[in-house]
């Protein structure tokens, strides 16, 4: 079935440091991809997308590219602030195949915290 | 716009209690889904609808029911907490079912069985 794989946390970074964290996924034909933010107490919201190969999508300084060729959707942002601190879920879903294409799956999150 | 609102926001139950998580969307949705997030286990589907009227079985659905009987309301009963359902309730929504369209998900309801 389908899934997604993301890094492990928690990571650590010093305010304006280069953010990455990295997301693969398994799934058959072409799916929609999504990163999504958690911030404390909060439901999740989507951050990005992008919904097919090459496909960059972008929000708030945040950028992921999706990669048809590794199955990939890395999150990169240039230079954190302490206001990212937050959990980060990257999702995927999948293409209409039996009407299934319109639940989620996600990731088991990346905790992100930002020192000054 | 209150978008998606989820009460209540904390609740504790003794083993075998029942209760009723009410989700409410303002944003005329016809998807609605129930999650549940758990540490190290990102989120898993409980149930979800496609429509007023319609429920359907997630991932982990033993031990929940669902109802639809309002486009605006999906209700996830409880009918005999276990220590197992212990966890944060993520309520989502989302205006149609296809691969673009994003979920708004409520803010959670932290649920403890002792």
């Amino acid at each position: 079935g389908d899934s997604v794989t993301q890094m492990e946390g928690p990571v650590t970074l010093s305010e304006e440091a280069f953010l990455t964290i990295n997301c693969t996924y398994t799934a058959t034909g072409y799916p929609s991809l999504f990163w999504y933010v958690q911030y404390p107490g909060e439901g999740l919201q989507l951050l990005l997308k992008a919904t097919k190969a090459d496909d960059k999508g972008s929000n708030k300084g945040f950028e992921a590219t999706y990669r048809k060729e590794t199955t990939s959707f890395h999150l990169e942002k240039g230079s954190v602030q302490v206001s990212d601190s937050a959990v980060y879920f990257c999702a995927l879903r999948p293409l209409n195949s039996g009407g299934s294409n319109y639940k989620l799956t996600f990731g088991k999150g990346t905790l992100l915290t930002v020192n000054p | 716009n209150a978008g998606v609102t989820q009460t209540p926001k904390f609740r504790v139950l003794k083993t075998g209690q029942s209760m009723t998580l009410l989700c409410a969307q303002d944003m005329n949705h016809e998807y609605m889904y129930w999650y549940r997030q758990d540490p190290g286990m990102g989120l898993r589907l409980i149930h979800y609808s496609v429509g007023e009227g319609t429920t359907a079985k997630g991932e982990v659905p033993d031990g929940y029911n669902v109802s639809r009987l309002k486009k605006q309301n999906f209700l996830l009963g409880l009918e005999s907490a276990a220590p197992s359902q212990t966890s944060v309730y993520f309520c989502a929504s989302s205006r149609q079912g296809g691969q673009s369209s994003p979920l708004h998900f409520g803010n959670g309801t932290r649920l403890t069985v002792t």
